[in-house]
């Protein structure tokens, strides 16, 4: 089953505990990235990858990294966890980033991070 | 800078009867548009989209959207609920960005049916 895939799907940490959200997808896609979503706010990019060592910042990347070894794996990484970093996360992925190609994005799940 | 508009932060409906979500965006190119749906506890699936040719676009689960672009709007419609279509929805846009096409989405409109 075509599926991108997060976890842990849950995590309760505490301020400046280090912590990696991992996400993998097996659709052979190029293109991948990473959102939170906030009430009322919507969904905000974090960061993308448009392939294997090619990363670059989203709309709100300030206290995240994210790193793409492999086609298929891209997690989303938190150094130093802040309350402010409390929110939905969500992986997604999709093919040929190139143009304006109106391709659709596949979505994971979802993590739910609480960090206090 | 593009940006995409959601009216209406919540709308909630009798069940059966029709629902619109309204969805405006702002572009000075041509675009590519979305509808998503987000299921309690789920992640964000595909519910339709405009890409080019005929303004209606017909989607899954009996929803429909019409593309008018003098109104720059993209508005999400089904002429009857059901309890089961309780959920978050959120219109999107395809942007050109740095040579890469980009997804902006809109804020959300959660809908809630009543029975």
């Amino acid at each position: 089953e075509a599926q991108v895939t997060q976890n842990p799907r849950y995590l309760i940490t505490v301020t400046g505990k280090k912590l990696t959200v991992t996400c993998s997808q097996n659709m052979n896609h190029e293109y991948m990235s990473w959102y939170r979503q906030d009430p009322g706010l919507g969904l905000r990019q974090i960061y993308y990858s448009m392939n294997v060592e090619v990363t670059d910042k989203g709309d709100v990347p300030e206290g995240y990294k994210v790193s793409r070894k492999e086609k298929r794996n891209f997690p989303l990484i938190l150094e130093s966890p802040s309350p402010n970093q409390t929110s939905l996360y969500f992986c997604a992925s999709r093919l040929k980033p190139q143009g304006l190609v109106g391709k659709e994005e596949f979505f994971g799940p979802g993590t739910r991070l609480t960090v206090l | 800078a593009q940006s995409v508009t959601q009216l209406d932060s919540q709308v909630p409906v009798f069940e059966e009867a029709p629902v619109e979500l309204r969805c405006n965006y702002s572009s000075s190119v041509s675009v590519y548009l979305f509808w998503y749906v987000q299921y309690p506890n789920q992640g964000l699936q595909l519910l339709l989209k405009y890409l080019s040719g005929s303004t209606l676009v017909k989607g899954i689960n009996g929803f429909e959207a019409e593309f008018n672009k003098s109104q720059t709007s993209f508005h999400l419609r089904k002429p009857s609920v059901h309890i089961s279509d309780t959920a978050e929805y959120f219109c999107a846009v395809s942007v050109l960005y740095s040579s890469a096409s980009k997804i902006i989405f809109g804020s959300g409109t959660r809908l809630s049916i009543r029975p």
